[in-house]
């Protein structure tokens, strides 16, 4: 089955720098790819995804590229702020209306002021 | 975005007891919900596939008598835990499809004694 490995584990960046999160996916019929933000005991929150026929997707300070022969995608976070602080969970789905999901190992994201 | 609430939101229960998590599609109907699992420091783990009028699909490694699906409706899937072991505390996270994404409820704490 789908297997997703994400990295870093913990990722610590002074505010105002950027953050970068990788992941990589095992099956090549995966094509939907969300990134979730938790904070410690709320419910996972989608901040942006990315389907399989686009190679990169921006809202606002977040962007996430995908590359389908590498099989993997990655979260881009810039001008980071304190608020940005959580675990971020990137996933993968074969179905591409956002069903079922096969998260990563999630990266907890530390933004010191 | 759609909403998803989850209800509990915790509970205590005695082992060998038997506990009932309900899961609600708020402003949409939701055919099919999808149940997670997530230790603490740990990433969500997908339990089944609830499929509503139809029988839930259960991924590998996952007891179906232990851990019971109903999806009655079009906007409520149940989980009941049966005979809880400690082993089986956990934080419990539903989702449902909508948008072409998945939205989560806000998690049952579940803490068996």
């Amino acid at each position: 089955g789908e297997n997703v490995e994400q990295h870093p584990s913990t990722l610590s960046v002074q505010e105002g720098d950027s953050a970068v999160i990788k992941c990589t996916y095992s099956d090549s019929a995966s094509n939907y790819f969300p990134w979730y933000k938790q904070e410690l005991g709320k419910r996972p929150q989608l901040i942006i995804d990315i389907r399989s026929n686009v190679g990169e997707k921006k809202d606002q300070r977040i962007a996430v590229t995908l590359n389908k022969t590498a099989k993997h995608f990655s979260l881009h976070i810039t001008e980071t702020q304190p608020e940005d602080s959580a675990v971020y969970f990137c996933a993968a789905s074969k179905d591409n209306q956002g069903g079922k999901l096969i998260f990563g190992q999630g990266t907890e994201l530390s933004v010191k002021p | 975005g759609a909403v998803v609430s989850q209800h509990p939101s915790w509970v205590i229960c005695k082992s060998g007891t038997s506990v009932k998590i309900e899961c609600r599609s708020l402003d949409f109907q939701a055919t099919t919900m999808f149940w997670y699992r997530q230790f603490p420091k740990q990433s969500l783990m997908l339990m089944a596939t609830s499929n509503e009028g139809s029988k839930a699909t259960y991924e590998q490694g996952v007891e179906k008598d232990k851990f019971l699906i109903n999806h009655a409706s079009l906007t409520l899937s149940t989980l009941t835990v049966t005979s809880a072991h400690p082993e089986d505390s956990s934080f419990y996270i539903c989702s449902a499809r909508a948008d072409r994404a998945s939205f989560f409820g806000q998690g049952t704490r579940l803490t068996v004694v």
